[in-house]
Parts: C-alpha cells; structure tokens; sequence
C-alpha cells in the first residue's frame, strides 16, 4: 500500500536560514509533485519530478528525488516571509492496467519570522 | 488566476441532500481532476476524466460520482451527504492523459449541516 510521510509537519525559521522538508513514500513511485497552499487558498503546483536523481529550483526553492530511498526532499535557501505557506508533497504509482494511485502527504505547515 | 474556475464557491445543505459542484477547466486542457481537502482526511484525490472518460479512480465514495462533458467542464454529484462530507473541493486540469503539471480551481466549500 503507498504511504506518504512528510516531516517536519510544523516549521517555524526565521528569515535568512535555511531548512528542507523531507517527504518518504513506501513503494514505488512514477511522478512525485510538490504544491503549495496559502491558508484559505487553493493549490498551486510547484514541481514535477520524474526520475532518479531529478532536481528542479525555482527561486528559493529546491526540489529533488531518489527513488532508491524513495525520498524526496524540498530545500528552502534564505527563507523570506512570502515562502510562508502549506507544503504539501504527493506521489504517484502507476499500475499496469493503465490507472494509478495518487496519495498525498500530510503537510508541511511553514511560518517564516521577520 | 489559474484559468481553472468552479462553481459554486460555498454550499451549504442539510444530511441526505444531493449537489452537484461544476468546474470548467482552462482552455486546451483536457484533463480534469477531482480532490477533496478536509480537517479529518487530509487531501485526497478523488478521480480524473481525459476528454469525457474516466482515466482513475481515488478515494471517492459510491455516492459520489462525476463526469466530463463533451466541452470538457466537469460535474462532481455528492448524494446522501453526511457531516463528514464538508470539505474543499478542489478541481484541476493538465493538458494530458498523465498527470502532469495541473492548474487548480479556487475550490468549493461544502457544508453539510
């Protein structure tokens, strides 16, 4: 059964540092994606990632993705109060009759301090 | 703006009832998506429509049910709702079959009294 786990599930830093949310999924995975979410907002779709090794930044953030620790992580770089949102990170598995499971993460409620 | 729209943005309706939400996906998307976000569950997928048929199948309860039209807005039926069905519910449209980058809808919020 496909699981995902996102920690931490609250982070709180200030402006200036950084940190990484670390998401773990528990079978094989053919796409993982990141979103965010600002409270009371809808979804917005951050990255894609679609192999071993597959790394993609934009501005302060970066992902990356090794399916052999089916791990995913997302770094943030100098933090700023803007990046203050829900982070949210989903994987999916492809079957071979053609449908898929798609599950997501918990979570990562960020708050960055002036 | 994401180009997605879903009507309507809040419902509120009693046990028992049935509603159907509407989501109209940007222009040359032809993929539509369903999800549900709530305090109990978390987000869930839900199910995927490509050009007017079902693609997959998530979470979604037997007396929840949707389809794609052939101008490709999509309807979600939620019937005999209960407490436990008040939730976001969000769209989303992709250009293809895979689920690739998706554009998100502002949601409907259901409230079941």
């Amino acid at each position: 059964e496909l699981k995902v786990e996102q920690n931490p599930l609250f982070l709180s830093m200030q402006e200036g540092k950084n940190y990484t949310i670390y998401c773990n999924y528990s079978t094989t995975s053919d796409r993982l994606y990141w979103y965010r979410q600002d409270p009371g907002k809808s979804l917005e779709s951050l990255f894609v990632l679609l192999s071993n090794g597959a790394v993609k930044q934009e501005g302060r953030l970066m992902a990356s993705l090794d399916t052999k620790a089916r791990l995913s992580t997302l770094h943030i770089t100098a933090a700023v109060h803007d990046l203050s949102a829900t982070y949210f990170c989903a994987v999916v598995s492809l079957y071979t009759s053609g449908t898929y499971k798609y599950i997501f993460g918990t979570g990562t409620r960020l708050k960055v301090l002036a | 703006d994401s180009g997605v729209t879903q009507t309507p943005k809040h419902l509120i309706t009693a046990t028992g009832q049935r509603v159907t939400l509407r989501c109209s996906p940007r222009s040359g998307d032809l993929s539509v998506y369903w999800y549900q976000q709530s305090l109990d569950q978390g987000l869930q997928f839900l199910i995927q429509y490509y050009n007017g048929e079902e693609r997959a199948k998530g979470n979604i309860l037997e007396r929840f049910s949707a389809q794609q039209f052939p101008d490709l807005h999509s309807e979600l039926n939620l019937s005999s709702l209960e407490l436990g069905d008040s939730a976001l519910y969000f769209c989303a449209s992709s250009v293809g079959i895979t689920v690739d980058e998706q554009f998100f809808g502002p949601g409907t919020r259901l409230t079941v009294l």
